[in-house]
């Protein structure tokens, strides 16, 4: 079946600007989870999303970071008056359900802050 | 939260070589998962696997929860290998649904 696909694949941004990323998780995965990647860097966990539960937004960097999900299906994450520390490649999974699961990524998104 | 170290951070071999990456974790885990990340950044999972083993074609992995530490095994190594290999775990307590990441394994296979 379909894996988690994420759009665009890559965006070029200037400072300032808001951006939004989207994200559609595998098809009847209940849990959707975001990730960022800096540059030659391991992930960092940024949100979580599990059925109608609150999301974790915990490891969100700044107040200039919000995240949406509609459901169970597609989730979107905006980044409000960019700033060049922003760029990284941002990635998104998915998982079947409660935890402990195994989750799946999508190709991510790379934005680049000019 | 929980600390993550893998080893070696950069590992060159001949292609056909056999190759262990390990990976340490400071607390006890509900998840763990190894993952190569390709030359287009796609994450593609290669194990699930919080405690013993299981093997998948040239690729083999144990993890010994107790004491803290899994192993991944590449053998027969091919160019298509090459890549950066990640460990990732989450924490059996607290937010055990949120990924930590090590830093990586960049490995370089030769022909």
């Amino acid at each position: 079946g379909a894996g988690v696909s994420q759009s665009p694949s890559n965006k070029v941004t200037e400072k300032g600007k808001d951006v939004e990323l989207r994200c559609d998780p595998i098809s009847g995965h209940t849990a959707l989870y975001w990730y960022r990647q800096r540059l030659g860097q391991g992930l960092e966990f940024l949100i979580y999303f599990q059925g109608n539960s609150a999301p974790d937004k915990s490891g969100l960097p700044s107040d200039r970071f919000s995240a949406e999900r509609t459901g169970e299906s597609v989730s979107t994450l905006t980044i409000q008056r960019t700033q060049q520390e922003d760029s990284a490649v941002y990635l998104c999974a998915s998982s079947l359900g409660a935890v402990p699961l195994e989750q799946f990524f999508g190709p991510g998104t790379r934005l680049t802050v000019l | 939260g929980i600390q993550v170290e893998q080893s070696p951070p950069d590992l060159i071999l001949q292609e056909g070589a056999n190759s262990t990456l390990r990976c340490n974790f400071s607390d006890s885990v509900n998840n763990l998962q190894w993952f190569h990340q390709n030359p287009w950044g796609q994450l593609i999972n290669l194990f699930y696997i919080p405690s013993g083993t299981k093997q998948n074609g040239r690729l083999s992995a144990t993890t010994v929860a107790t004491e803290r530490y899994s192993l991944l095994y590449i053998s027969s190594s091919q160019t298509t290998d090459s890549g950066v290999y990640f460990c990732a775990v989450s924490n059996s307590g607290g937010s055990n649904y949120k990924l930590t990441f090590g830093k990586g394994t960049l490995l370089t296979v030769n022909p």
